[in-house]
Parts: structure tokens; sequence; C-alpha cells
């Protein structure tokens, strides 16, 4: 059974700092990994796929890398802001029925 | 930009009573999915629907659940007498191919007194 776990749970920073967050899962034949945001009380807005033959994937400040081989990815976030503060989740499918597991997410504040 | 929507933003309802969760799907996508997310846990599925029928559920998705697409553009979900268990966040998600992007609505929260 697939398990994914983010680390760390939580995790503050002063704005303008790099940061990187830590997803893992223990199946490693994944089909593709997603990253989320999650306002507190709102819904989960996709920020990156990654598909199982990529290495990396971009999109403005944020750039997600994934080491199958090795149950792995990281979501770098350049430059933070206070309003990347939210939570992010990362998700894999695994096997072709295209369910996504997710892991507990990341919580993040960036402060002024 | 397309998104996927959901109705109502917020249900409460008293136990053993029957709710339906509205979802509008992005209008090209063919694959609709239910997850949830009970308070400080993590989301999780439900069940899957393509070609008009469920093609996996998980073992949360009892006889008390059933999901529908009544129309081309609305996909339901009916839990017929709720529980207390069944509070949480209802998120819908629809995408255009297997493992294509999932788009996430914006949930319904549930809560059964």
């Amino acid at each position: 059974k697939q398990e994914v776990t983010q680390i760390p749970a939580a995790l503050s920073v002063p704005e303008g700092e790099n940061l990187v967050l830590n997803c893992s899962f223990t199946d490693s034949a994944i089909y593709n990994l997603q990253w989320f945001r999650q306002d507190p009380g709102k819904g989960l807005t996709s920020l990156l796929l990654i598909q199982s033959s990529q290495r990396e994937q971009t999109s403005g400040r944020l750039n997600a890398s994934l080491d199958k081989s090795s149950g792995r990815s990281t979501l770098y976030i350049a430059a933070s802001q206070p309003g990347d503060s939210a939570t992010y989740l990362c998700a894999v499918i695994t096997g072709t029925a295209s369910k996504l597991t997710f892991g507990t997410g990341t919580r993040l504040q960036v402060t002024l | 930009e397309p998104e996927v929507t959901q109705t109502p933003s917020h249900q409460v309802t008293q136990m053993g009573q029957e709710v339906i969760l509205r979802c509008v799907p992005i209008s090209n996508h063919l694959y609709f999915y239910w997850y949830r997310q009970i308070l400080g846990q993590k989301v999780e599925f439900l069940v899957s629907f393509y070609n008009n029928e469920i093609s996996e559920k998980s073992e949360i998705f009892d006889d008390q659940f059933s999901v529908e697409r009544p129309d081309g553009s609305n996909f339901t979900l009916k839990i017929r007498s709720t529980k207390l268990e069944d509070s949480a966040m209802y998120f819908c998600a629809s995408f255009w191919d297997i493992g294509s992007e999932q788009f996430f609505g914006p949930g319904t929260r549930l809560t059964v007194l």
C-alpha cells in the first residue's frame, strides 16, 4: 500500500527566503506526482504535475523535482512571499486507477 | 479559466438524514472522482467514475454512499443515512485522461450533528 510522507510538517520562514519542501513515497512504481496548495478551509489548487518519466517541472517561482527510484520529490519555492503561506500537499498516483494518495502536507508560513 | 464547482459550500444535517453533494466538473473532462478530508487528516480517495459507471471505490465507500451523473454536467455524491463520522470536507475532482492533471473543486463542508 502506497504511503506518502511530507517533511517538515510545518515551516516558518522570513519573506524572501528560498525553501524546499520534501515528499517521500514508499512504492516507487508511480504513474505521476502532483503538488497542491491548500489555503485554510479551502479547496486544493494544483501547482505542478510531474509525469513518472520526468525529472522536474517548473512554474514561475516553483520548481518540483522527482527521483522515482528513491521515492522522493521536492518542491522548491524561490523568493518566498507572505502570499505563499498555505499548506502544500504532495500526492502520487500508483497504478492505472488514477486515484491520488496524499501526504499530510507541510504548513508554510512566510513572515514579513 | 474553466474550474470545478461544488454546491453547497457548507451543509449541516442531522444524523440519519440523507444528503446530496453536487459537483459540476470541467466540461470536456471524462473522469470524475470524490475525495474527502476529515479535519486535521489526509485527503483520501472515495470513488472514481468513468463512462457512466464506478471504476473504483475505497473501503470507505460502503452501501450508504452512491454517485450519479444525472445529466451531461452534474456529478453527485449521495449519503443515504449520515453518521457523525461522515463529517468532513468533500472534494470533487475531474480530469481529461489517465495520468493528466486533476482539478479539484472548492469542497463542501459536511457537518453531521
